[in-house]
């Protein structure tokens, strides 16, 4: 099972809205409505920020909203703030043998 | 308070054998689908294993089956990966994590780090 395909790197200035995009195929993302976004900085365990395409678990910022378009999942992240610079990953339940991919990840930077 | 606590990683060297084990607490561990993911220096998170409450099913990502084995104890709230045949490429930060439905992770422990080296 191939990774998901994130871009390498997103930037944008404090406040300016960002979208990581996340592009599978039609056994994962374009499949199933099981689609994460885990937030990860530098020495840390990653979090999770969004569940189910769409949805946010308590406590996470209603800046981080996710959506989906066929094969492709994103992550917008608005009003960026610079605690939001880190690393973001998605991921997808598929209908292979083994049923968890994680997407290439993206750094985002804080201009 | 929700905690995962990872051990035994350290260095090892090629063709060796390590076994990593997980201590949980403040969730129904006996009720939760377990996980490891790893994460190689530098690089992205990867899927290892997981497995199901009972502990009767397992299964595991192409890169590591038939080396890793994943079990757990449940009157113990403890998780191990028996890991075997251990090669470059295995080394990496490796965590624990919970399932919180088949498909999320809601809570990582702090990762534990694997060398293979000669």
């Amino acid at each position: 099972q191939s990774a998901l395909t994130q871009p390498a790197s997103v930037s944008g200035s404090p406040g300016q809205s960002i979208t990581i995009s996340c592009t599978g195929t039609s056994i994962d993302v374009g499949e199933y409505n099981y689609v994460s976004w885990y937030q990860q900085h530098p020495g840390k365990a990653p979090k999770l920020m969004i569940y189910d395409v769409s949805n946010r678990p308590l406590g996470v910022s209603n800046r981080f909203s996710g959506s989906k378009s066929d094969n492709t999942a994103s992550l917008t992240i608005s009003g960026l703030q610079a605690e939001d610079e880190a690393d973001y990953y998605c991921s997808s339940y598929t209908s292979s043998s083994f049923p968890y991919v994680f997407g290439t990840g993206t750094k985002v930077t804080v201009l | 308070q929700v905690q995962l606590v990872e051990s035994g990683g350290g260095l090892v060297k090629p063709g060796g054998s390590l076994r990593l084990s997980c201590a949980a607490s403040g969730f129904p561990f006996s009720d939760s689908y377990m996980t490891w993911i790893r994460q190689a220096p530098g690089k992205g998170l990867e899927w290892v294993s997981y497995i199901s409450p009972s502990g009767s099913y397992t299964n595991y990502a192409d890169s590591v089956k038939g080396r890793f084995t994943f079990s757990r104890d449940n009157a113990k709230n403890s998780l191990y990966l028996q890991m075997n045949s251990l090669r470059a490429e295995d080394t990496a930060v490796y965590y624990c994590a919970r399932l919180v439905t088949t498909t999320v992770i809601d809570y990582w422990g702090q990762g534990t780090l694997v060398t293979v080296s000669s």
